[in-house]
């Protein structure tokens, strides 16, 4: 069974442009996570979504990021424009249910220059 | 509002030594599962083991065994008779009400031969 997939896995932008990361969650698995990981730290949450509806994007900054999931299946996060602090490992998850395990992608590593 | 704690930031053994890390959890809810995850060096998280909070029972697997305490919030992961491959960093995760799942800071293991 294929895990998550992720991609690009690395991307190199100026800062102000836009970017966009893309995420294939498990089949089945109706819960989906994106989380920013920033060096030496562990994984921060950003949104979940419970099959198309984004339950928890409080921690998402809103002005510049933005993410989607249509039909419940494949997610995008994006963010315009980028900033140098958002130089980062975007990771993608997705779990089945809320008492089961959450499943890794290779994760996304940005840098912003 | 939940909370993960792994304060050792940094591990160092020499090979065939035993090693435990730490993890201190916070939560208001009677129903919460625990987790660790492993990053190695590649840099995706690899599920190791799911603990549900009514389920106090250590576990072991191979030279991985995991102590839950409820009465001390905490849920301690030992690796016996380390090697080398097993330096990578470690993460202790929590999800509670809400389907959040919140990680710690993570512990960074590193097994010299």
């Amino acid at each position: 069974e294929a895990g998550v997939v992720q991609s690009p896995r690395y991307k190199i932008i100026e800062k102000k442009q836009p970017v966009a990361f893309w995420c294939n969650p498990i089949s089945g698995h109706n819960t989906l996570y994106w989380y920013l990981q920033n060096l030496g730290q562990g994984p921060e949450l950003l949104i979940r979504y419970e099959n198309e509806e984004a339950v928890d994007d409080s921690q998402l900054p809103k002005d510049r990021f933005s993410a989607e999931r249509l039909k419940g299946v494949d997610s995008t996060l994006k963010i315009q424009p980028a900033e140098l602090g958002d130089s980062a490992v975007y990771l993608c998850a997705s779990s089945e249910y809320m008492n089961t395990e959450a499943f890794f992608g290779q994760g996304t590593r940005l840098t912003v220059v | 509002a939940q909370k993960v704690t792994q304060a050792q930031t940094e591990i160092s053994v020499v090979e065939k030594e035993d090693v435990t890390l730490d993890c201190v959890y916070e939560t208001r809810d009677t129903t919460y599962y625990l987790f660790w995850y492993k990053q190695p060096p590649s840099g995706e998280l690899v599920f190791l083991i799911r603990r549900n909070s009514f389920d106090e029972q250590n576990e072991i697997s191979g030279r991985y065994s995991w102590n839950f305490q409820k009465s001390t919030s905490s849920f301690n992961f030992t690796i016996t008779a380390s090697q080398v491959v097993d330096s990578a960093v470690y993460f202790c995760a929590l999800r509670a009400a809400g389907n959040k799942l919140t990680f710690g800071g993570g512990t960074r293991v590193l097994v010299k031969p």
